[in-house]
This record gives C-alpha cells, structure tokens and sequence, in this order.
C-alpha cells in the first residue's frame, strides 16, 4: 500500500506570510491513464474535509488563488501565499491513483 | 444542492453492531466511488474503505475487514456501512465520501459519531 508522508506536522505562520506543506509518497503516483491523483484537502475544526487541490494542482471550484499545488512523482507541495486568518486547520495529502486510498498524517496550521 | 447526507451514528457496547447510512442528496450514485473514512478523537484521517460505483468492486482497510460491510440501495439513493463486532478502537466520526471526478474524493457527508464503549 501506498504510504504519504508529510512534513512539517506542526505550521506555525504570521499573518499574511506564506506556507508550503510537502508530501512525499512511498511510490510513484502516476497512473495508467496518465493523471497524478494526488489531492490535498482543509479540515477546519469541527468541520468535514474539504477538497482545495486535485490532480496536484487544479483547484477545485471555489478555493482562493492563494492556495497552489506543485509537484510530480513522489514529491508533492501545498503552497499559500499568504496566509489569512480563516486558513487554519489541518491539511491533508491524499493519493487516489492507487486502491486503497491513503491519507497523508496532517499538517496543523496555526496562527503565530 | 448536491450533499451526502450521514445518519446512524451512536453509542454502542464493545461486540455489538450498528449501520450507517450515506445517502445522496441533488445527484445519484451512479459513476465513480464512495469512500468511507474515519476519525478518531483527536487523530487523523483513516480510509476504511471503497465502493465502485461502475463495478461494485469493494475494497476494506485490514482494520475492519471481515466486520465491516458496504452495501447499496439504489431505490434508497444510498449507501450503508455495516459494522459488526465493533470495538472500542472503532470510536471515530465516520464520513463517507464521493469521488466527483476520478480519484479526487471531492464531495463529503457531514460525518456521524460512532462512540464504542460500555
């Protein structure tokens, strides 16, 4: 099974700073038909996820600019321009390219 | 709107059963997956387990296997998760989750409380 790891687990950033959240996969996320399904997702506390990034790097409808996904292979990257006060939470890596899915551990960002 | 919409979470002993339920809301389920994925208090996201729409094939994290079951009503427009022998490990908001396009897991119920204890 595939297994993501993320790094750093803890993020803490000033106002209007930006962030980058990595994840490295255990193997090549490439799949048959050509795409990377690798996603990225906001949990807000309290909150269901919330899908931000797909295909690591088309946004889905509705995200801010401000958020950005990069990245091939095994190594992937979630960028914020600048961080805005309704941004903390954690996020989450996740590949769809392999059965079973998996997630990555979570990155939480937080306000300094 | 299109949602998932979760129902039957609740407060079980250890080895009893309970079933969730996944239903569709402004869609149906026809093409793609459902997902379930859990939480544990304070932890991260577990997958559990998927369902392909096209296919009905299954696929159940090692955790659950052999206790946990998907199955579907389509006249029901939903989705169910059965879970048998449950434990107090298995403590954890549950959300199921669709793929809108393939792999991207994009659309999520509001996710339901399953609490395992004596």
């Amino acid at each position: 099974d595939v297994v993501l790891t993320q790094s750093p687990l803890s993020l803490p950033v000033t106002l209007g700073q930006p962030a980058s959240i990595s994840c490295r996969s255990s193997q090549s996320l490439l799949s048959g038909d050509g795409n990377i399904y690798l996603n990225w997702f906001q949990q807000r506390p309290g909150q269901s996820p919330r899908l931000l990034i797909y295909k690591v790097s088309d946004r889905d409808s509705g995200v801010p600019d401000r958020f950005s996904g990069s990245g091939s292979g095994t190594d992937f990257t979630l960028k914020i321009s600048g961080v805005e006060a309704e941004d903390v939470g954690v996020y989450y890596c996740m590949q769809g390219t392999h059965w079973p899915y998996a997630f990555g551990q979570g990155t939480k960002l937080e306000i300094k | 709107e299109v949602q998932l919409v979760m129902s039957g979470g609740d407060l079980v002993q250890p080895g009893r059963s309970l079933r969730l339920s996944c239903a569709a809301s402004g869609f149906t389920f026809q093409t793609h997956a459902v997902h379930w994925v859990r939480q544990a208090p304070g932890k991260g996201l577990e997958w559990i387990s998927s369902f392909m729409l096209d296919n009905t094939n299954v696929a159940y994290a090692d955790s659950v296997k052999g206790r946990f079951a998907v199955s579907r009503d389509n006249a029901a427009k939903s989705l169910y998760l059965q879970m048998n022998s449950l434990r107090p490990e298995d403590t954890a908001i549950y959300y199921c989750g669709k793929d809108i396009n393939p792999g991207d897991l994009g659309l999520w119920g509001q996710g339901t409380l399953v609490t395992v204890s004596s």
